[in-house]
């Protein structure tokens, strides 16, 4: 158990809807990342939270948006979905004690039909 | 542009005998390089990591070896036991600025008994 919680573990919707997906950080983690993994392909890094504020941006659309709240938890909201986006989403966190190690969730699998 | 590189989807190697997994990178900004297993339906777990200033690092069973020059980086295994059949990203990083990581696409390797 890495310490990290996705929810929910899968998620079916229809396209052009909009969904939240919620990742808790490890205990004292500040940092927080989000992926997506499409057709088990690599991960593809999509943005960074540090703290509350956002640290890094990566190939994430428009139509995605993150945010990370006092609590250290984290949202990663999906809008206006095409089929395109079905994909595996992780979360990952990482404390300054660890360096650039990160600890990942065990995911949500996004189905866009 | 694919900065991290895996060129083997898949690996198939005798219980007991060695793994060798291999990574290459582009980027010469990286100075920090990570392995991570997956299992399906888990998140990536990590399981060891190399900096630049380093040629090689031991934890176990897993060796990660770092050549700088020909910016290449292989994990070996020995020895392989079945729980190691698994899907194997590597990835890398800049320990200054962004700690986002990159991955590669990913080996499977598959341990036979």
């Amino acid at each position: 158990d890495s310490g990290v919680t996705q929810t929910p573990k899968h998620l079916i919707t229809a396209t052009g809807q909009r969904v939240t997906l919620r990742c808790s950080p490890r205990s004292g983690d500040l940092s927080v990342y989000w992926y997506q993994q499409s057709l088990d392909q690599g991960l593809q890094f999509l943005i960074q939270y540090y703290n509350g504020e956002e640290r890094a941006k990566g190939n994430i659309l428009e139509r995605f948006s993150a945010q990370q709240f006092p609590d250290l938890h984290s949202e990663l909201n999906l809008s206006s979905l095409e089929l395109g986006d079905s994909a595996l989403y992780f979360c990952a966190s990482s404390g300054a004690s660890q360096g650039n190690i990160q600890y990942f969730g065990a995911g949500t699998r996004l189905s866009v039909l | 542009d694919q900065q991290v590189k895996q060129n083997s989807p898949s690996l198939s190697v005798q219980e007991g005998r060695i793994s060798i997994l291999n990574c290459d990178y582009t980027n010469s900004m990286f100075d920090y390089f990570l392995w991570y297993k997956k299992y399906p339906a888990e998140g990536p777990t990590f399981l060891i990591s190399i900096s630049s200033i380093k040629d090689k690092n031991e934890d176990g069973r897993f060796t990660v070896f770092l050549n700088k020059s020909a910016k290449h980086l292989s994990l070996h295994i020995v020895p392989s036991q079945p729980g190691d059949s698994a899907v194997y990203f590597c990835a890398a990083s800049a320990i200054q600025g962004a700690q986002k990581l990159v991955f590669g696409q990913g080996t499977r390797l598959t341990i036979n008994p």
